[in-house]
C-alpha cells in the first residue's frame, strides 16, 4: 500500500515550457487535491476533484489545468510555465466517507527559470 | 470563507521546555480542525484532529491540542520539546457543513528546538 505517490520528485523548467505532474493513490479515494506550498504562504489549493471526470477550481487555479480520467490518478498540467509557478506541489486524497481527512504525497519541487 | 491564523511564523524553544503553537480560525460555525507537521523535505503528516466530542485531543509524538469555541482557537502543545520536534507545523480547517471539504491552511509555524 503506497498511499499517495507523486511523479516526478524534482523538475526544472524554462519559462514557456509545459509539463504534467502525476499523482496516484491506491486507497480508492474519491476526492483528490492539488496544493502548492510557498514560503510564508502555507499550502494553497489549486484544483480538486470529487470524482472521476469531475474537477473544480481552488484558491489559485490560474495557469494550471487538471484532469481526472481515472479514479486513482489526478494530473496537474502547466501549459506555459512561469517563474511564479516555482513552488513545491503536493497532491492529497480523501475518502467520501471521511472527506476531511486528507492523505498527502511527498511533493514535487518545481523550479521555473 | 474560512481563514486560519497562526501566530508566530517562527517559534524557538529549549529542549525540554513547553511547546505552544497558536492557531485561531475565523468561522462562526466551528469547523473540523487539524494540525499537520512537515519535516524538512517531506510531505505533510497528520498530528491530530478535532471533529467532535472531547475538546482536548491527543495526537502522535506527545502532542495535544484543545478546541476552545469561545476563543475560536485550537492551540497545539507538548509538555517537553525534543530535538526531533523541529519542523514546520500547519493548522488547517475544513467546513463541517460542506459535503466536499478542501482544507484551508494557516501559513505555518517553524519550530526550532535548542539544545
Amino acid at each position: 500500500n503506497a498511499g499517495v505517490t507523486q511523479t516526478p520528485k524534482f523538475r526544472v523548467l524554462k519559462t514557456g515550457q509545459s509539463m504534467t505532474l502525476l499523482c496516484a493513490q491506491d486507497m480508492n479515494h474519491e476526492y483528490m487535491y492539488w496544493y502548492r506550498q510557498d514560503p510564508g504562504m502555507g499550502l494553497r489549493l489549486i484544483h480538486y476533484s470529487v470524482g472521476e471526470g469531475t474537477t473544480a477550481k481552488g484558491e489559485v487555479p490560474d495557469g494550471y489545468n487538471v484532469s481526472r480520467l481515472k479514479k486513482q490518478n489526478f494530473l496537474l498540467g502547466l501549459e506555459s510555465a512561469a517563474p511564479s509557478q516555482t513552488s513545491v506541489y503536493f497532491c492529497a486524497s480523501s475518502s467520501i466517507r471521511v472527506s476531511y481527512e486528507q492523505y498527502f504525497g511527498p511533493g514535487t519541487r518545481l523550479t521555473v527559470t | 470563507a474560512q481563514s486560519v491564523t497562526q501566530l508566530g511564523s517562527h517559534v524557538s524553544v529549549s529542549e525540554g521546555a513547553l511547546v505552544l503553537l497558536r492557531c485561531n480560525y475565523s468561522s462562526s460555525v466551528p469547523p473540523y480542525l487539524f494540525w499537520y507537521v512537515q519535516y524538512p523535505n517531506q510531505g505533510l503528516q497528520l498530528l491530530l484532529k478535532y471533529t467532535t466530542g472531547a475538546t482536548l485531543v491527543k495526537g502522535i509524538n506527545g502532542f495535544e491540542a484543545e478546541f476552545k469555541k469561545s476563543e475560536t482557537s485550537f492551540h497545539l502543545t507538548k509538555p517537553s520539546a525534543h530535538m526531533s520536534d523541529a519542523a514546520e507545523y500547519f493548522c488547517a480547517v475544513s467546513d463541517r457543513n460542506s459535503g466536499n471539504t478542501p482544507l484551508v491552511f494557516g501559513k505555518g509555524t517553524r519550530l526550532s528546538v535548542i539544545a
